[in-house]
């Protein structure tokens, strides 16, 4: 079963805008990455937060993690038409099961 | 460096027909994953290794074969093709178990 889930699972904006996009997960996380997939590529690592940080910034993202909720935030500020992709939470548990990934946020940006 | 390869890029198969679907990378990766996506679904493992010789099941294995005789390649079989395995396979590599580094995917469909 998935152990990360994204909302929403699809986001309009306008160039310029901000985009925010959530990830629930359900157990103990060692670290939480989010990655990127433009249309018919392969996915691109974008950032990884562990469980000991609540807050990171990689350029135009910004990435929170509140393990008490069980969730994490993924924000693009200023958003390009370029930043039109699918957009996936990845959990690494505790243990030696292998990364897990969501079922993604499809984020269109409109210029 | 080529980063991650995947032989073939596309692929038609017959029900009942076999095939094999190779990854090949050249960052001396220990760890290396086969996933699908569909529709809707995410990206769910099928089968990874963790080191040259040795191989693990994922989330979903079955009607999969996989091996790693080096630790550059890692193939995956389909032994009798079915149209439940009509995907995108994706191929990944990682140094541990943080960021992974994909492939750009075979579009393989069985008719």
């Amino acid at each position: 079963s998935q152990q990360g889930e994204e909302d929403p699972q699809a986001l309009s904006i306008q160039e310029g805008e901000n985009a925010t996009m959530n990830c629930s997960y359900k157990t103990s996380i060692n670290n939480l990455q989010w990655y990127r997939q433009n249309s018919g590529r392969g996915l691109v690592h974008l950032i990884l937060i562990r469980s000991n940080e609540r807050e990171k910034h990689s350029g135009r993202l910004r990435v929170t993690l509140d393990t008490s909720k069980k969730s994490s935030s993924l924000l693009i500020t200023a958003s390009r038409a370029a930043d039109t992709a699918s957009y996936f939470c990845a959990t690494d548990a505790y243990g030696n099961t292998p990364l897990v990934f969501g079922k993604g946020t499809r984020l269109s940006v409109i210029a | 460096n080529a980063g991650v390869t995947q032989t073939p890029k596309f692929r038609v198969l017959k029900t009942g027909q076999s095939m094999t679907l190779l990854c090949a990378q050249d960052m001396n990766h220990e760890y290396m994953y086969w996933y699908r996506q569909d529709p809707g679904m995410g990206l769910r493992l099928i089968h990874y290794s963790v080191g040259e010789g040795t191989t693990a099941k994922g989330e979903v294995p079955d009607g999969y074969n996989v091996s790693r005789l080096k630790k550059q390649n890692f193939l995956l079989g389909l032994e009798s093709a079915a149209p439940s395995q009509t995907s995108v396979y994706f191929c990944a590599s990682s140094y541990s178990r943080v960021e992974q580094y994909f492939g750009p995917g075979t579009r393989l469909t069985v008719t």
